[in-house]
């Protein structure tokens, strides 16, 4: 079992939807928490940096962190066609990021 | 531009020959790594840098592969006798070397091919 799980999808929703995405990990020594888009072929760009339970809110974005349960989520509000890609949650301990396979994402116009 | 910057964006290869892939960190980050990534899988850890100091290396390095920072700029990984399990896009990241910072910003990536 990989310490962090992810949903590969591919998830499809209509222009101006609410978008959850969610990770679960197993190693509670994870201390910090990120979200990254990536777009096809290009590199991971941050969306959301988190280290400790509850919300964080940044524009239409909102990362949501339950340690307690294991469980990170991102809520996209009235998603655009441009948030396209797809969303990579990461966890950190010591030096290197843990990610996820990554949420494909299609927002339909 | 100020991001983390890679080069070449692309490499392709015959099994067996030596390929070289360079990155540049966003300047003051003294903090760098590499990760691989695979088709539909997340970026995978290969090492981290500390200024030119290499701290840690994922059991994924394996032998065929080195990587250097010598003045604690830049930083080149190179991948010996490639085989064509090591397609794949290798990416750099960076960050700041202040504790309380853990953000690692990306390249843009090397797609490698191994033919």
């Amino acid at each position: 079992q990989k310490e962090v799980e992810q949903d590969p999808g591919p998830l499809s929703v209509p222009e101006g939807a609410i978008v959850s995405l969610n990770c679960t990990y197993s190693n509670s020594a994870f201390q910090y928490f990120m979200w990254y888009r990536q777009y096809s072929r290009k590199g991971p760009e941050l969306l959301m940096y988190t280290y400790s339970s509850g919300n964080k809110e940044d524009g239409r974005f909102t990362a949501q962190v339950d340690k307690s349960s294991k469980y990170i989520s991102l809520f996209i509000r009235d998603s655009q066609p441009s948030d396209s890609a797809t969303y990579l949650c990461a966890m950190k301990r010591g030096y290197a990021l843990n990610f996820g396979k990554g949420t494909s994402l299609l927002v339909t116009p | 531009d100020t991001g983390v910057s890679q080069d070449p964006r692309h490499k392709i290869t015959k099994r067996g020959q030596n390929v070289t892939f360079r990155c540049d960190p966003i300047s003051e980050h003294n903090r760098l790594y590499w990760y691989r990534q695979t088709l539909g899988q997340g970026p995978e850890f290969l090492t981290y840098f500390q200024n030119e100091a290499q701290l840690e290396k994922s059991r994924l390095l394996s032998d065929r592969f080195s990587a250097e920072r010598p003045k604690g700029s830049f930083s080149t990984l190179e991948i010996q006798r490639t085989e064509q399990g090591d397609s794949a896009m290798y990416l750099c990241a960076s960050s700041p070397g202040l504790a309380a910072r853990n953000e690692q910003f990306f390249g843009p990536g090397t797609r490698l091919t191994v033919l």
